[in-house]
């Protein structure tokens, strides 16, 4: 079956950055997109960004132009996001999905930022 | 980019009610949109695909319906499981999602 592990909870403070990851399994990796989606606590999801695993572009929303970084590992199924510049704004739990409208998500990850 | 405008925010109901859920998208997404259900310290999990495609093993007082660029969510007899968040999102051009409806008890 389709499974998306994340990786665990991290602890920031703010300026620094932080790279999680997910690792894809059940199904051929460079055949969907990943996307990654924020929920901030007590709020909404909030779409972050898009990776084409087969060819690494990527596209993201306005709001994390220029401080998210997305990447991959086709040898290891696994994608990254990298933020940058880190505020306590940016606590928040993480989550990747499958581009594939078929409910595959990520356990999530919660980022914690605090000085 | 493709906004999405879903109503109300927040929805007190009792269990047996019919609830009904909007959104509006901001430009045509033809019928490109899902419903999630959360809830707390879970990941979303999906309802409902193209507008108003059941997902396997989702119970049928939920559905979808579609007209123009507004969207529907109904639940006809509230369950005591379906308190809960739900959100609508497109899925025409990258992702975009609502606000969220916050289904609580009366």
């Amino acid at each position: 079956q389709v499974q998306l592990v994340q990786s665990g909870a991290e602890v920031k403070k703010p300026g620094a950055s932080v790279k999680l990851s997910c690792k894809a399994s059940g199904y051929t990796f460079t055949s969907f997109a990943i996307h990654w989606v924020r929920q901030a606590p007590g709020h909404g999801l909030e779409w972050m960004g898009w990776l084409n695993t087969a060819n690494g572009d990527t596209k993201f929303s306005q709001h994390f132009q220029g401080r998210v970084t997305l990447t991959r590992d086709t040898t290891a199924n696994t994608a990254y996001m990298e933020v940058t510049s880190l505020t306590s704004e940016d606590t928040a739990v993480y989550y990747c999905a499958r581009d594939a409208n078929s409910g595959d998500w990520g356990q999530g990850t919660l980022v914690t930022v605090s000085s | 980019d493709i906004q999405m405008t879903q109503s109300p925010s927040t929805l007190s109901a009792s269990v047996g009610d019919r609830v009904t859920i909007t959104c509006r998208a901001s430009q045509s997404i033809s019928n490109w949109l899902a419903w999630y259900q959360q809830k707390p310290g879970k990941a979303p999990k999906l309802l409902i695909q193209r507008a108003s495609n059941l997902e396997t093993g989702v119970p049928s007082r939920f559905s979808g319906s579609r007209s123009g660029t507004e969207f529907t969510l109904t639940i006809s007899s509230l369950h005591p499981d379906d308190f809960a968040s739900y959100y609508c999102q497109q899925y025409d051009t990258y992702w975009t999602f609502g606000q969220g409806t916050r289904v609580d008890i009366k």
